[in-house]
């Protein structure tokens, strides 16, 4: 079945730690996204990418990193810059009809 | 700039009862409207979509109707069920930036059996 995964589901890390968020899709989209959302919130957009090698930041790129070295995977990383990093964070990519479809989402929780 | 305005919930509804859920927004241009459904903890999923004014879009007996006059695309579903008890948010693209999507805040559905 086509999809996007995103792995860990919850993930745990200490303060001053950098960690990564995985994100696989096998939809062959073109166009990725990474969003955060907080209890009770709608979404954030952290950054973007449109094709392999590119990417954009979003509304609230500060604190966080990514790379688009292949089509399939646009792994985040949380530095230990991120004020907040305690959140959901979702990863998306752009279907043909303009719409976006959603991985299930990591829980981080920093300590 | 384009924004997306939700009604605030928690809605509470009891089995079978009608549902409207109240979305507008603020778009240059024509966007694109959307409706996502979030059960707790997973991701959000498409619900329905419209990309021109005066579509309908449907899907799983939920309705929303693109009206451009009054800049709303309110959600509507005839009988609610207790597993429609979930948070849905309205969504819009288009305008100056196409990449970027818009979100309400969400609206927090119960349904009481």
């Amino acid at each position: 079945d086509g999809g996007i995964t995103q792995s860990p589901k919850y993930l745990f890390r200490k303060e001053g730690q950098n960690v990564t968020l995985s994100c696989e899709q096998n939809l062959n989209h073109d166009a990725m996204y990474w969003y955060r959302q907080d209890p009770g919130q709608g979404l954030r957009l952290i950054y973007y990418s449109q094709i392999v090698n590119d990417f954009q930041k979003g509304d609230i790129a500060e604190g966080y990193s990514v790379s688009r070295e292949k089509k399939e995977s646009f792994p985040l990383t949380v530095t230990s810059a991120q004020k907040n990093p305690t959140a959901f964070y979702l990863c998306a990519s752009d279907g043909t009809g303009g719409e976006q479809y959603f991985g299930p989402g990591t829980r981080l929780t920093v300590t | 700039g384009n924004s997306v305005t939700q009604m605030e919930g928690p809605v509470t509804l009891s089995e079978e009862a009608f549902l409207t859920i109240n979305c507008t927004y603020t778009a240059t241009g024509y966007p694109s409207l959307f409706w996502y459904v979030q059960y707790p903890g997973e991701g959000l999923q498409l619900l329905l979509k419209a990309t021109k004014a005066d579509d309908k879009g449907s899907n799983k007996g939920f309705e929303a109707t693109y009206r451009k006059e009054t800049t709303s695309f309110h959600l509507e579903k005839g009988s609610v069920q207790v597993s429609d008890s979930a948070v849905y948010f309205c969504a819009l693209r288009g305008g100056v930036n196409f990449n970027k999507f818009y979100f309400g805040s969400g609206t927090k559905l119960n349904v009481k059996p």
